[in-house]
């Protein structure tokens, strides 16, 4: 079945301890993203990658990492997460980045 | 920098009524627009998306979207609507090369039986 699978489902966290969400693709899929929802804003995009090692800043990318070493995985990665990083964060694949995108379940992220 | 609007939080119509829900988009070179549907605790689903070609898209779940571009819209549109259309819709757009995809911020559909 064609996927994408985040995970954890829920977090809560302290302020700046470090955590890595996991996001990872059973497609083939090129570009991959991460985006972040709030109430009244929509999604936002985070970061995206067109291709292995290849990745880019997307709106709202301070006090995020990402990286690309494997075109299936693609990790969200809050070295040192604060209050205002509390949000639902989903991760995306497509084949390319005009095409459809698959959504993964989301994750929500509480930093307390 | 792209944009996207979707002017109305909330819309609700009665079921079997026509729905529409609205999305305009910026100017920037040639746009490429997607609807996604999102139920409640699930990912983003993708509806349909309009890249070049006919003017009138159709998609799923018997969704269609008409691309105007004078007037820089994309409104998804039904002809009858089911209590199980009831659910958070964005509209996104995309330009040409750009890699970046930006989403509005969402409009509440709800389907009144």
């Amino acid at each position: 079945e064609a996927q994408v699978t985040q995970n954890p489902r829920y977090l809560i966290t302290v302020t700046g301890k470090k955590l890595t969400v996991t996001c990872s693709q059973n497609m083939n899929h090129e570009y991959m993203s991460w985006y972040r929802q709030d109430p009244g804003l929509g999604l936002r995009q985070i970061y995206y990658s067109m291709n292995v090692e290849v990745t880019d800043k997307g709106d709202v990318p301070e006090g995020y990492k990402v990286s690309r070493k494997e075109k299936r995985n693609f990790p969200l990665i809050l070295e040192s997460p604060s209050p205002n990083q509390t949000s639902l964060y989903f991760c995306a694949s497509s084949l390319f980045s005009n095409t459809e995108a698959f959504f993964g379940q989301g994750t929500r992220l509480t930093v307390v | 920098a792209q944009s996207v609007a979707q002017p109305e939080d909330q819309v609700n119509v009665a079921e079997g009524n026509p729905l529409t829900v609205k999305c305009t988009y910026s100017v920037s070179g040639n746009p490429y627009l997607f609807w996604y549907v999102q139920y409640p605790n699930r990912g983003l689903q993708f509806l349909l998306k309009y890249i070049t070609g006919d003017n009138l898209v159709k998609g799923s779940y018997g969704f269609e979207a008409e691309f105007n571009k004078s007037q820089t819209s994309f409104h998804l549109k039904k002809p009858s609507a089911l209590v199980s259309d009831s659910a958070l819709y964005f509209c996104a757009q995309g330009v040409g090369s750009a890699r970046q995809l930006t989403f509005g911020s969402g409009t509440q559909l709800t389907v009144l039986p």
